[in-house]
C-alpha cells in the first residue's frame, strides 16, 4: 500500500528556534499534501493544504508566517515551525493524496512529536 | 459547520467481547465517512471507508455502518482482542475534494 513518511519522528528544541518537518510520499506522487496538528485527547485539526508548485492554503486561525509550508516536488512537502514556543508543542501529522488515485484517497504519515522547551 | 462527535471518549472491555463504537455528525450531506485507527504516538491507519450511497462496509472482524439521514455511523468490532487496543477516529468528507472533519476519537482498551 501507499506509504507516507515523516522526519523526524520526534524533536525537542529550545524556545525561539525553528524546526523543519519533512513529509514524503514514498511510492506515489502527491500533488496535494495536508498538514494536521493534534493535541492530547483532541481531534486532528487541519492546518493547511499544500499543492505542488503553488502556495499553501491555510485554515482560519493558522499563522502562515509562523508555519511555513513548501511543496517543491511531487513527493516532498516541508513544514517549518518558525520561532517555536512551548504552545507549539504538539503532534504534527502529514497526509498525502495520491495523484493517480481517487480524489478522496489520503494516506497519513506516522507523525512528528514536537516538544518546545 | 460540520461537527463530528464520538462518545464515550474511552472504553474498556474484556477480551472476546463484541463492541460498537459510535460516531455522529451534524450535517447529513456527506460524500463519505471513514474510520481510522491510531496507535499511541503514531499516525492514522484507514480501516473502512463508506461512500454516501453505501450502508455498510466490512473488513475481517470490523463492520462499519452508515445512516446518513440520522447522522450516525457505527464501527462494530467482533471478538475483540488486546491488539485492538487503540484510538478509533471517525471522519467525514462533505465532497470529493473537500477536507476531512475528524471526531476526537474513542480510546479502546481490550483487557486480556
Amino acid at each position: 500500500g501507499a506509504v507516507v513518511s515523516q522526519h523526524p519522528s520526534r524533536v525537542i528544541c529550545k524556545s525561539g528556534t525553528s524546526v523543519k518537518i519533512e513529509c514524503r510520499s514514498l511510492d506515489f506522487q502527491a500533488t496535494t499534501m495536508f498538514w494536521y496538528r493534534q493535541f492530547p485527547k483532541q481531534s486532528l485539526m487541519l492546518m493547511a493544504t499544500s499543492n505542488e508548485g503553488s502556495k499553501a492554503t491555510y485554515e482560519q486561525g493558522v499563522e502562515k508566517d509562523k508555519f511555513l509550508i513548501n511543496h517543491a516536488s511531487l513527493t516532498l512537502s516541508t513544514l517549518t515551525v518558525t520561532s517555536a514556543h512551548p504552545e507549539d508543542s504538539s503532534f504534527y501529522i502529514c497526509s498525502a493524496r495520491d495523484q493517480a488515485g481517487r480524489a478522496e484517497t489520503q494516506y497519513f504519515g506516522p507523525g512528528t512529536r514536537l516538544l518546545v522547551l | 459547520k460540520q461537527e463530528v462527535t464520538q462518545i464515550p471518549a474511552a472504553l474498556s472491555v474484556p477480551e472476546g467481547e463484541n463492541l460498537v463504537l459510535n460516531c455522529s455528525f451534524t450535517d447529513s450531506a456527506i460524500y463519505n465517512l471513514q474510520w481510522f485507527r491510531q496507535d499511541p504516538g503514531k499516525g492514522l491507519t484507514s480501516l473502512l471507508l463508506i461512500q454516501s450511497s453505501q450502508r455498510e462496509q466490512t473488513s475481517g472482524r470490523l463492520n462499519a455502518s452508515l445512516d446518513k439521514s440520522s447522522g450516525r455511523s457505527t464501527l462494530y468490532i467482533a471478538a475483540s482482542q488486546p491488539g485492538d487496543s487503540a484510538t478509533y477516529l471517525c471522519a467525514v468528507r462533505p465532497g470529493a475534494n473537500s477536507k476531512l472533519t475528524f471526531g476526537k476519537g474513542i480510546t479502546l482498551s481490550v483487557r486480556p
